[in-house]
């Protein structure tokens, strides 16, 4: 138990569909971070929170919108995605967002866009 | 800009088999950590590195430091299929994963 927790785990979904993906940590951390790993690709990061603000966004298109609204929980709205957009996302939670800080990842969910 | 580079890329062996997987990089960094991703699941952390020259052991990993805080080592003896995963070695706090080390494990 990692203690940060994803659902779903799978997700198939049209280019024309709207769907959120949920992360959860119980770890009592303040950041909290979205990976998109695709086959061939080292993890990219996505966004990155600090209590509940969003302190980085790596040029990620706006179909992809995260929304955190308490320290536990983050969510990825994903909306009118491309067939490219199908990978694993990870989130992850660490205590701060200063370089001592170990992050803890989730499962990650792996998505399909057909 | 890539700050690491691990070697080898791929890795296949055989039950029983010894290995050592690379982190190298041109920086000196404060530490290092060791993740395992399995098939499926997300990275798990195995070890932090901070000290140069550090050299610690999980049961048959010895994960090194490079005294100049270069470089980072992973040795596995014995391999086994259960250490079957992609083998990452980012930067603590950098959140840079690089592609890792993809290895496989044959009964």
């Amino acid at each position: 138990e990692t203690g940060v927790t994803q659902t779903p785990r799978h997700l198939v979904m049209g280019m024309t569909n709207k769907k959120s993906l949920k992360c959860e940590q119980h770890l009592g951390h303040n950041a909290m971070y979205w990976y998109k790993q695709s086959a061939k690709k080292p993890l990219e990061l996505m966004f990155v929170y600090s209590l509940e603000e969003r302190v980085e966004n790596n040029s990620v298109p706006s179909r992809f919108s995260p929304e955190c609204p308490n320290s536990s929980h983050l969510f990825l709205h994903l909306h009118t995605l491309q067939p490219e957009d199908s990978a694993l996302y990870l989130c992850a939670s660490s205590p701060g967002t200063g370089a001592e800080n170990e992050q803890f990842f989730g499962p990650g969910t792996r998505l399909t866009v057909l | 800009t890539q700050l690491l580079e691990q070697s080898p890329q791929f890795l296949s062996i055989q039950e029983g088999e010894n290995l050592t997987v690379y982190c190298n990089s041109s920086s000196v960094f404060s530490s290092l950590q060791w993740y395992r991703q399995e098939p499926g699941e997300g990275p798990v952390l195995l070890v932090t590195v901070v000290t140069g020259g550090e050299v610690k052991k999980l049961k048959r990993l010895t994960f090194q430091f490079g005294d100049a805080r270069k470089d980072s080592s992973l040795h596995i003896t014995a391999a086994q299929p259960g250490d079957t995963g992609l083998y990452l070695c980012p930067p603590l706090g950098r959140l840079y994963f690089g592609r890792g080390t993809q290895l496989t494990v044959w009964p």
